[in-house]
């Protein structure tokens, strides 16, 4: 299973736009990249999966370029209460390897 | 719908003693999975099943953990002998299953929080 690498914080402010990259160096081909949400106290919930190029919801977008050693996590204008803990994950199976995660903090 | 629901919610047990804990996953969900998350850190994989069979237990810390699965629904994960190191929050999920590999949204349930003193 590849392994992620993302920042393990980042501070904004209400209203930005929140860019959080994952970086995933050995991608297998099959894999896809998923991004999960984390509150104090809850399990995770899922946000987004992608496998490449552009995917946009009515949460997020995720951007992949076309070598998919990475991929960014787009929030547009985060309020409080999208402070939480994002988790990039990357597999083919239904093994999800968490990492720590990035806690993002919004500040008023 | 009703989510995934998980029994007990808190559970204080003493060094030793043997623990239980239930997950209901939601109704039709093939695949189910138990997670640990100590303190402040990320999720531990521990282990999954597919229908009633568990295809990966790697994750499984040592042989005082098991699992079982019956009926393809309830799940109960077994802690034996406890220890100190086991607390943590203990978290079901489960998913469905589509053209042999499981769809990624995963839904989780609220956790069961073990203390063991």
């Amino acid at each position: 299973l590849a392994k992620t690498t993302q920042p393990i914080s980042m501070d904004s402010y209400e209203g930005q736009e929140v860019n959080i990259t994952c970086s995933h160096n050995n991608i297998a081909t099959n894999d896809y990249i998923t991004w999960y949400q984390q509150f104090p106290s809850q399990g995770p919930r899922f946000i987004i999966q992608g496998y490449k190029t552009k995917v946009t919801n009515e949460v997020a977008s995720l951007f992949i370029p076309a070598d998919r050693k990475s991929s960014t996590l787009s929030l547009p204008r985060v309020s409080l209460s999208d402070t939480a803990v994002y988790y990039c994950l990357v597999g083919d199976t239904d093994k999800l390897i968490f990492g720590t995660g990035t806690r993002l903090q919004v500040f008023p | 719908g009703a989510g995934v629901s998980q029994s007990p919610s808190n559970k204080v047990t003493e060094k030793g003693k043997d623990v239980e804990l239930r997950c209901d996953p939601i109704s039709g969900h093939t695949a189910l999975y138990w997670y640990r998350q100590s303190l402040g850190q990320g999720l531990e994989f521990l282990i999954y099943f597919q229908g009633n069979s568990a295809p990966d237990k790697s994750g499984l810390p040592s042989d005082r953990f098991s699992a079982e699965r019956t009926g393809g629904s309830v799940s109960t994960l077994t802690i034996q002998r406890t220890q100190q190191e086991d607390s943590a929050v203990y978290l079901c999920a489960s998913s469905e299953w589509t053209s042999g590999r499981a769809v990624y949204e995963q839904y989780f349930g609220p956790g069961t929080r073990l203390t063991v003193t």
